[in-house]
């Protein structure tokens, strides 16, 4: 089951500006980097921000992310129909000894 | 190009056994973490268990503990997911890993389905 808090969905009109929470806790977020993973119908995910807000080589820099205590964020701007997909967020739990993935968001361009 | 090919997912009645794994290329494969990661039809994603380079550290999730063994051949650049007394929940695409020193995934497989049903 999942460990980490997203919203469920979340949408915007081509140009805007979408955020995406994470909540998790002090033996997760709190402690340690957190990843975020888009995940395109169909597909494996693909790694979108690593380290809180580090962009892999090739990931636009529409893309970002930010933490904050035992919460962290994704900021897609300047929405395009491309980024119509899942994302999910994930750390590491140091209470579990293992990765702790957030239950998954949906976005959709209007 | 960073390859990762999943191969050993089918349908499996509950209680059986299934092996599944991943075969890496282009990259030196002894030199990093791997780590398997699950989905549900429908559903978000899981991770399963995770190994070091060496084969030395194992970590699992508790869904899965027990259960299940990760194990890597690096002579043969490939990792391994036994998987024992499966059950109708473990009904899912299976995906193998790379990390990357501070995190996980930055490159991933296509993924191998794994249906337990009788």
């Amino acid at each position: 089951q999942s460990v980490l808090t997203q919203p469920p969905s979340a949408s915007g009109t081509p140009g805007q500006r979408v955020t995406i929470s994470c909540s998790g806790s002090s033996s997760n977020i709190g402690s340690n980097t957190v990843s975020w993973y888009q995940q395109l119908p169909g597909t494996a995910p693909k790694l979108l921000i690593y380290r809180n807000n580090q962009r892999p080589s090739g990931v636009p820099d529409r893309f970002s992310g930010s933490k904050s205590g035992t919460s962290a964020s994704l900021a897609i701007s300047g929405l395009q129909s491309e980024d119509e997909a899942d994302y999910h967020c994930a750390a590491w739990d140091d209470r579990l000894n293992g990765y702790v993935f957030g239950t998954g968001t949906e976005v959709t361009v209007l | 190009q960073v390859q990762l090919v999943e191969s050993g997912g089918g349908v499996v009645q509950p209680g059986r056994s299934l092996r599944l794994s991943c075969a890496a290329s282009e990259f030196t494969f002894s030199s990093f973490t791997m780590h398997w990661v699950r989905q549900a039809p429908g559903k978000g994603l899981e991770w399963v268990a995770f190994i070091s380079y060496d084969g030395n550290t194992k970590y699992y999730g508790d869904s899965v503990r027990g259960r299940f063994t990760i194990s890597r051949d690096n002579s043969k650049n490939t990792l391994y997911l036994q998987m024992n007394s499966l059950r109708p929940e473990d009904t899912a695409v299976y995906y193998c890993a790379r990390d990357y020193g501070s995190g996980m995934g930055d490159y991933w497989g296509q993924g191998t389905l794994v249906t337990v049903s009788s």
